[in-house]
């Protein structure tokens, strides 16, 4: 059974900061690997999706890696600004039944 | 433009009382999803429809039921709500295109059900 964890729970950063968010996942035969961001009392909105055969994909400020071999992907913010507080959650695409299964995410604070 | 929209944002119901929660979409996605996500913890899959095919979790609770008329729509149906039932339900679409090509999913902003 896929399980996927994050770290750390919770991060907090002066604005202007590059940081990273961990995403570790059990099961290495993944389908993809998806990062979201959830604000509050919102759902989610889908950040960037890298397949199984891809190392890393770019959007805006926004870098995800995947390393399959050893079950990790990280999301790189470059230059963050307080906007970009929320909760980030990854999530990995796997088993027969194709399942999206999520970590409890990172509650990011970026201070002015 | 809303793309996925759910109805009501916010629900309370009382103890044992039935409510329908429901998910309509307008990106023409075959695939719909529930997930029951609770404070602090991460979204839970309850069950999907690939096409009208109907999908359910090995551990969603009986309760819990589902029906999808047509595409656009998909109602999650809770038959006697307790207490732990208490929580925010996300629905998302995504289309499928079959041969490992997953799409990303689409997620609506969610209806916080609270029970008395």
């Amino acid at each position: 059974k896929q399980e996927v964890t994050q770290i750390p729970a919770a991060l907090s950063v002066p604005e202007g900061e590059n940081l990273v968010l961990n995403c570790s996942f059990t099961d290495s035969a993944i389908y993809n690997l998806q990062w979201f961001r959830q604000d509050p009392g919102k759902g989610l909105t889908s950040l960037l999706l890298i397949q199984s055969s891809q190392r890393e994909q770019t959007s805006g400020r926004l870098n995800a890696s995947l390393d399959k071999s050893s079950g990790r992907s990280t999301l790189y913010i470059a230059a963050s600004q307080p906007g970009d507080s929320a909760t980030y959650l990854c999530a990995a695409l796997s088993g027969s039944a194709r399942q999206l299964t999520f970590g409890s995410g990172t509650q990011l604070t970026v201070l002015p | 433009d809303a793309m996925v929209i759910q109805n009501p944002r916010y629900q309370v119901t009382q103890f044992g009382k039935p409510v329908t929660l429901s998910c309509s979409q307008t990106l023409n996605h075959n695939v719909m999803y529930w997930y029951q996500q609770k404070s602090s913890q991460a979204p839970k899959l309850l069950f999907h429809y690939y096409d009208k095919d109907f999908n359910n979790e090995a551990d969603t609770p009986d309760n819990f039921q589902s029906r999808r008329p047509n595409t656009s729509f998909c109602f999650l149906d809770i038959r006697s709500p307790g207490l732990g039932d208490a929580a925010m339900y996300l629905c998302a679409t995504s289309r499928d295109f079959g041969q490992g090509r997953d799409q990303p999913q689409h997620f609506g902003d969610g209806t916080r059900l609270s029970i008395l």
